[in-house]
């Protein structure tokens, strides 16, 4: 088994450009979450999805949206990227959110905004 | 939801060493969870600890949890140059979301 898969693992972006960080789970768990990690800032979640079809906010969703396409994928979009979005973003999947199963995490996402 | 707060920020042994760090929080939990981060990789699930359970094993690592302190310790006994990495807790709640703090940074020495 894979576990998570992010893509891509590298990106640079101008300022104003949007993209989509893809993200699959092949453990068929239903909760799905996005997280960013800036040094010296540990990780904080951006959004969520508890369940196919859910999603919620997290700390941080400003400038951020997401969507679960399916119980497998589950992606995060910046419609206009800004600087402060540089950062590495991590997708992690767990089997339900409301009992704290534990987490599973993908490799990262290391997004460089110019 | 609420964040662990990890204590030291960074930890520097030598090989052979153990190597404590600590976590504490501010509400209650049903459990604490605790990963590993190596550089530039995702974290990996170490331990679970339950609200009702005071100490737990797994190999070379130690968790305990003091409930009325609110805080738990991570001990890696004998540590190795390979247990180098970060390490965040995570407290978890009802809300079911975790949210990690900055983590311990631990460095061993060969």
């Amino acid at each position: 088994n894979a576990g998570v898969t992010q893509t891509p693992k590298f990106q640079v972006l101008k300022t104003g450009q949007s993209m989509t960080l893809q993200c699959a789970q092949d453990m068929n768990h239903n909760s799905m979450y996005w997280y960013r990690q800036d040094p010296g800032m540990g990780l904080r979640l951006i959004y969520y999805s508890a369940s196919e079809g859910t999603t919620d906010k997290g700390e941080v969703p400003n400038g951020y949206n997401v969507s679960r396409l399916n119980k497998r994928e589950f992606s995060l979009r910046l419609e206009s990227a800004a600087p402060s979005q540089t950062s590495v973003y991590f997708c992690a999947s767990s089997e339900q959110v409301q009992v704290n199963e534990k987490l599973f995490f993908g490799s990262g996402t290391q997004l460089s905004v110019l | 939801s609420q964040q662990g707060e990890e204590d030291p920020q960074a930890l520097s042994i030598q090989e052979g060493e153990n190597a404590t760090m600590n976590c504490s929080y501010k509400t209650s939990i049903n459990n604490l969870q605790w990963y590993r981060q190596n550089s530039g990789r995702g974290l990996v699930h170490l331990i679970l600890i339950r609200s009702n359970e005071r100490e737990k094993h797994s190999g070379r690592l130690r968790v305990t949890l003091d409930t009325s302190k609110k805080s738990s310790s991570l001990l890696i006994t004998a540590s190795r140059a390979a247990d180098t990495a970060s390490y965040f807790c995570a407290p978890g709640s009802n809300t079911g979301k975790l949210i990690f703090g900055q983590g311990t940074t631990l460095q061993v020495k060969p």
